[in-house]
């Protein structure tokens, strides 16, 4: 199966800083990236659709400033946090659909878990 | 609004069969998803349907009824490792999936 890798799996930050996080198909092209966000004990939150080489759709709620994406190739898609706070800390998730044939099942990466001091 | 509804919790006893429901409101239909996630890591891919019926694959299967808006998942010969929570995903109209909130699956020995 199609396997998506993300980077790093956990970091620890202080208040204020900045936190990039990199997602990659290893062995696909996916024009199509989502973004998620997951607080313990809830459900998956979708946060934005990235899509190569424009510019990524957010879900209302999701301030675009501050949860920066950038979907540069067709194997690697970043979200950076800018100015991370403390409820900024959740479980980060991103998966990636093939975007031929199949039912176009999503993809996931392992997660990263960001926590901010 | 868009609405999936699947029970929070659930246990059940090694060995034994559990039926985890999941019902659908949501502006159109283009497939449902299972997945499977264990605590701390990423969903994986159970299963799949877009037409009525049963889909079976080993120990688990899916169920779908589109005129009724509902979904199960059963899982059987249940061992220890599928505690985990299941997640019901339904694809609407716009190609976009809208997530339940998850069934915790306790399996007890």
């Amino acid at each position: 199966g199609a396997v998506v890798s993300q980077h790093p799996s956990w970091v620890i930050c202080k208040s204020g800083t900045s936190v990039k996080i990199e997602c990659r198909s290893l062995d696909f092209q996916a024009t199509t990236m989502f973004w998620y966000r997951q607080f313990p004990k809830q459900s998956l939150m979708l946060m934005a659709t990235s899509n190569e080489g424009s510019k990524a759709t957010y879900e209302q709620g999701v301030e675009k400033d501050k949860f920066l994406i950038n979907h540069a190739s067709l194997t690697l898609s970043t979200l950076t946090v800018t100015s991370a706070h403390p409820e900024d800390s959740s479980f980060y998730i991103c998966s990636a659909s093939i975007p031929a044939g199949g039912h176009n099942e999503q993809f996931f990466g392992p997660g990263t878990r960001l926590t901010v001091l | 609004g868009q609405n999936i509804d699947q029970p929070t919790e659930m246990t059940a006893t090694e060995g034994a069969i559990v039926q985890i429901n999941c019902t659908y409101q949501t502006s159109g239909f283009n497939g449902l998803f299972w997945y499977q996630q264990h605590a701390g890591e990423a969903p994986t891919f159970l299963s799949y349907n877009v037409l009525d019926g049963l889909e079976e694959k080993g120990r688990f299967s899916s169920f779908l009824s589109r005129s009724k808006g509902y979904s199960y998942l059963l899982l059987k010969e249940l061992q220890m490792k599928d505690s985990a929570s299941y997640l019901c995903a339904v694809r609407d109209s716009n190609y976009q999936l809208i997530w339940g909130a998850g069934t915790k699956l306790i399996i007890k020995p």
